[in-house]
């Protein structure tokens, strides 16, 4: 079952907290996203990774840090969250072709108070 | 830089209508595509449609790429179907970075 798999669903930290988001998928695809969506808005892109050790910046890469240590495994850190960085975060998967669907996680709410 | 717009930005309708969704795209897409958004969150996608016309079950997605145009057709829709619709185009140079609209938001009602 091709499945992407975020973790934690719900999470409140305080400004200055650090923020660890999650994500696994079992499809061994090679590319790896995380999106951010805020309410009125379409997704908006924060990092990709292509492999391992291999990210790339996207639209809105300030305020975070990622991590790719295992092809199934893409880590969002937030050191010191800030609140305009609550929002709901999309984790995504494809394979590296030129007819990559994208296949998404069911999203992190997180709340920065 | 590149654009995506989709209109309407919301739409509601009776069960059985039929439902025409637009993506509009400021430059050649490599790759476009259609997703859907859940109520509850989760997006799938439903077509990769870089050019052409594609179906499946009640939907077909036209993309007219030299016109910088797709649309999404709905046929004889269900509550089932509501929920929020979006397109995104790839860059210039395949980076796989997806551009997303702001999505139209379908409300299908009995």
């Amino acid at each position: 079952d091709m499945k992407v798999t975020q973790m934690p669903r719900y999470l409140i930290k305080r400004m200055g907290e650090n923020v660890l988001l999650e994500c696994g998928q079992d499809m061994s695809h090679e590319t790896m996203y995380w999106y951010r969506q805020d309410p009125g808005l379409g997704l908006q892109l924060i990092y990709i990774s292509y492999d391992v050790d291999s990210n790339s910046e996207g639209d809105i890469p300030k305020g975070y840090r990622v991590s790719r240590k295992k092809r199934e495994h893409f880590s969002l850190i937030l050191d010191s969250a800030k609140t305009n960085q609550t929002s709901v975060y999309f984790c995504a998967s494809s394979l590296r072709t030129s007819q990559n669907t994208l296949y998404f996680g069911a999203g992190t709410r997180l709340s920065v108070l | 830089g590149q654009q995506v717009q989709q209109s309407p930005a919301s739409l509601v309708l009776q069960e059985g209508e039929n439902a025409e969704l637009q993506c509009n795209f400021s430059s050649t897409a490599t790759r476009l595509q259609w997703f859907y958004q859940h109520p509850g969150g989760r997006l799938v996608s439903l077509f990769y449609n870089p050019s052409g016309t594609k179906h499946t079950g009640r939907l077909t997605s036209t993309t007219v790429t030299n016109e910088r145009r797709s649309s999404l057709h709905i046929s004889s829709s269900q509550t089932t179907d509501s929920g929020t619709y979006f397109c995104a185009i790839d860059r210039e140079g395949g980076s796989a970075k997806l551009i997303f609209g702001e999505g139209t938001k379908l409300t299908v009602s009995s």
